[in-house]
């Protein structure tokens, strides 16, 4: 299986602060990435596709970047419903495997 | 509106099996594939495994091979998940989600609202 890392495990910042979130994948995925968010008690939500491409309905203060092993969740200027666990996905072998998560808090 | 909806929480003594089930809705139900995912309490997302609803071809994560079995319904729309020999790890929210090829990547595109399996003597 491929494994996905995620770092940081947690991170504490502030309402309009900019946060990137990184992922690695443990062989090459090409661009098939994909970020996840997760408030408590919900269903996770689909963010963004392929990498870069946002999933409709998402604000756009949220991008993604990378390919290969190496990618990126960015978030602008953070608002107070952004506060939640993203999670990464590789999408390129059919055994789908996560990240471990990343929590972000409020500082 | 697309929409994944789950069968109710269940409570299982150890050795037993539990049968979810997702009944989906707004989508041609046989286009797609359903992935269920779980997540125990406290802990990230675990794929299970996943079934095309065209043909009921599965893949199943190693870990779950022989105890669990994955169907569908076309009449109903609906997909299932049962998993046997359950254990007090197997204690976890389990989601059903319609797999999507986007741009080539396999991709969770709408998930259902979960069902707690609670494994306890």
């Amino acid at each position: 299986d491929i494994q996905m890392t995620q770092s940081p495990s947690s991170l504490s910042a502030s309402v309009g602060d900019r946060v990137t979130i990184t992922c690695r994948a443990s062989q090459s995925i090409s661009s098939y990435l994909n970020w996840y968010q997760q408030k408590p008690g919900k269903a996770p939500k689909l963010l963004i596709y392929a990498a870069s491409s946002l999933q409709s309905g998402v604000p756009s203060r949220f991008s993604g970047s990378g390919s290969g092993t190496d990618f990126t969740l960015t978030i602008s200027s953070l608002q107070p419903e952004d506060f939640a666990t993203y999670y990464c996905q590789q999408g390129y072998r059919t055994s789908l495997t996560f990240g471990q998560g990343t929590k972000l808090e409020i500082k | 509106q697309v929409q994944l909806v789950q069968s109710g929480a269940e409570v299982k003594k150890p050795g037993a099996s539990v049968k979810v089930s997702c009944k989906a809705s707004g989508y041609t139900f046989s286009s797609y594939g359903i992935s269920w995912v779980r997540q125990a309490p406290g802990q990230g997302l675990e794929w299970m495994g996943w079934i095309s609803a065209y043909n009921g071809d599965t893949n199943y994560a190693q870990k779950l091979q022989g105890r669990v079995t994955m169907t569908t319904d076309t009449s109903t729309t609906t997909a299932y998940m049962e998993l046997r020999s359950l254990r007090s790890d197997d204690t976890a929210v389990y989601y059903c989600a319609r797999e999507s090829r986007i741009v080539g990547a396999t991709t969770l595109d709408y998930w259902g609202q979960g069902t707690l399996v609670t494994v306890s003597s």
